[in-house]
């Protein structure tokens, strides 16, 4: 009954390095998507995916990329990382991409650029 | 992009009382989704409502979806110590491409004295 996985749940970078955040759901859903959280900014989506081999850009995609090879998984890539992208990191899916699927929500990776 | 304006930002309670919030838009949406946070996890949706007028209870919350389209408030009746959170509100809109994208509020955090 795993639902949304998201590691790690924790890092620090260095400005500049790169790393990958990775989401794995096991529900079998096409629609999954990344938000980050800032204090006082609510959520906001970064990228999205409708399913395998398709994603598409949200609010803030500037400084993310994302693939989308498989069902399950839709890893975050930041290539260079900033200061300005220190959040939380929340990973999200649903069944499919209409109004009426709610999204379930993975706990989240907090990152850190130091 | 579409702005959602979720209040009170917070609130501090008595064990007991009963709870108001909602979120106002200048946007139509066609689902308006609550969600609550609890410290260090992901959200965890609460009440889904998908018509305007729409009246839908689970347990002591209840939420209705706004006759215009663009308010929903949420209540939380009875207020208990696990009530604490950062509850959000969400709306989901048509974005084009046949896809749908959610805006969330900036959130409203609850507070409940024993």
């Amino acid at each position: 009954n795993a639902g949304v996985t998201q590691t790690p749940k924790f890092q620090v970078l260095k400005t500049g390095q790169s790393m990958t955040l990775q989401c794995a759901q096991d529900m079998n859903h096409e629609y999954m998507s990344w938000y980050r959280q800032d204090p006082g900014m609510g959520l906001r989506l970064i990228h999205y995916s409708v399913g395998a081999g398709i994603t598409d850009q949200g609010e803030v995609p500037n400084g993310y990329n994302v693939s989308r090879s498989t069902t399950e998984d839709f890893p975050l890539r930041l290539l260079s990382a900033a200061p300005s992208q220190t959040s939380v990191y929340f990973c999200a899916s649903s069944y499919t991409r209409g109004p009426n699927q709610p999204q379930h929500f993975g706990d989240g990776t907090r990152l850190s650029i130091l | 992009g579409q702005q959602l304006n979720q209040s009170p930002q917070s609130m501090f309670i008595q064990e007991g009382e009963d709870v108001s919030m909602n979120c106002t838009s200048s946007s139509i949406f066609n689902t308006w989704l609550w969600y609550k946070q609890d410290p260090g996890e992901g959200p965890v949706l609460l009440i889904a409502l998908y018509k305007a007028g729409e009246l839908t209870s689970n347990g002591r919350l209840t939420a209705q979806f706004g006759i215009t389209r663009k308010d929903s408030f949420l209540n939380i009746s009875a207020s208990i110590p696990s009530d604490v959170g950062i509850y959000f509100c969400a709306g989901s809109a048509y974005s084009g491409a046949g896809s749908y994208q959610l805006t969330f509020g900036k959130g409203t955090k609850l507070s409940v004295i024993p």
